[in-house]
């Protein structure tokens, strides 16, 4: 069976640090992997997609990674800010249609 | 920048009832999915929807729901007969590539409650 997990399922940091957010998946054969932000109550905002044949992506102050062997991914936040509060989604694309969605990691950034 | 609309962002309904959600896509996007996600849970497939008709379906899409692009710029979910347990917030997607390894954008979302 498919399963995508997320570690930490919550994280508060002090603000300014880097941190680093962790998504598992069970099955190595993916298309992609999406990570998104969700702020409560609100809708899913695409930060990161990763093909299956890219390593890396970057975005501002995000950088997602991909290693499809270990069945891993990472998305790294340098220099948090207190606006980066919210959950953190990995979604997984395998050979059909649907994402297969972690649970998320809840992070918060303190002043 | 183009973006997924949905309405209504809230929707309160008794048992029973019907229910339509609406979307509108990105214009140009080829492919169009439907997720929901209850609350305190983790985001389903529901549906997706390819060259006007239904590319795949979850277990969770009965024969309660279906989807609809009736004018070439909605994409409606319906569900017939609204049961307590279809409470959540349901998501539009779309994306845009031929060969479906595209990027996915999300709606904000429209909350269902049955009461």
């Amino acid at each position: 069976k498919q399963e995508v997990t997320q570690i930490p399922a919550a994280l508060s940091v002090p603000e300014g640090e880097n941190l680093v957010l962790n998504c598992s998946f069970t099955d190595s054969a993916i298309y992609n992997l999406q990570w998104f932000r969700q702020d409560p109550g609100k809708g899913l905002t695409s930060l990161l997609l990763i093909q299956s044949s890219q390593r890396e992506q970057t975005s501002g102050r995000l950088n997602a990674s991909l290693d499809k062997s270990s069945g891993r991914s990472t998305l790294y936040i340098a220099a948090s800010q207190p606006g980066d509060s919210a959950t953190y989604l990995c979604a997984v694309r395998y050979s059909n249609y649907q994402l297969i969605w972690g649970a998320g990691t809840k992070l918060i950034i303190k002043p | 920048e183009p973006e997924v609309t949905q309405t209504p962002s809230h929707q309160v309904t008794q048992m029973g009832q019907e229910v339509i959600l609406r979307c509108v896509p990105i214009s140009n996007h080829l492919y169009f999915y439907w997720y929901r996600q209850i609350l305190g849970q983790k985001v389903e497939f529901l549906v997706s929807f390819y060259n006007n008709e239904i590319s795949e379906k979850s277990e969770i899409f009965d024969d309660q729901f279906s989807v609809e692009r009736p004018d070439g710029s909605n994409f409606t979910l319906k569900i017939r007969s609204t049961k307590l347990e279809d409470s959540a917030m349901y998501f539009c997607a779309s994306s845009g590539l031929a060969d479906n390894t595209g990027e996915l954008f999300f709606g904000e979302g429209s909350r269902l409650t049955v009461l």
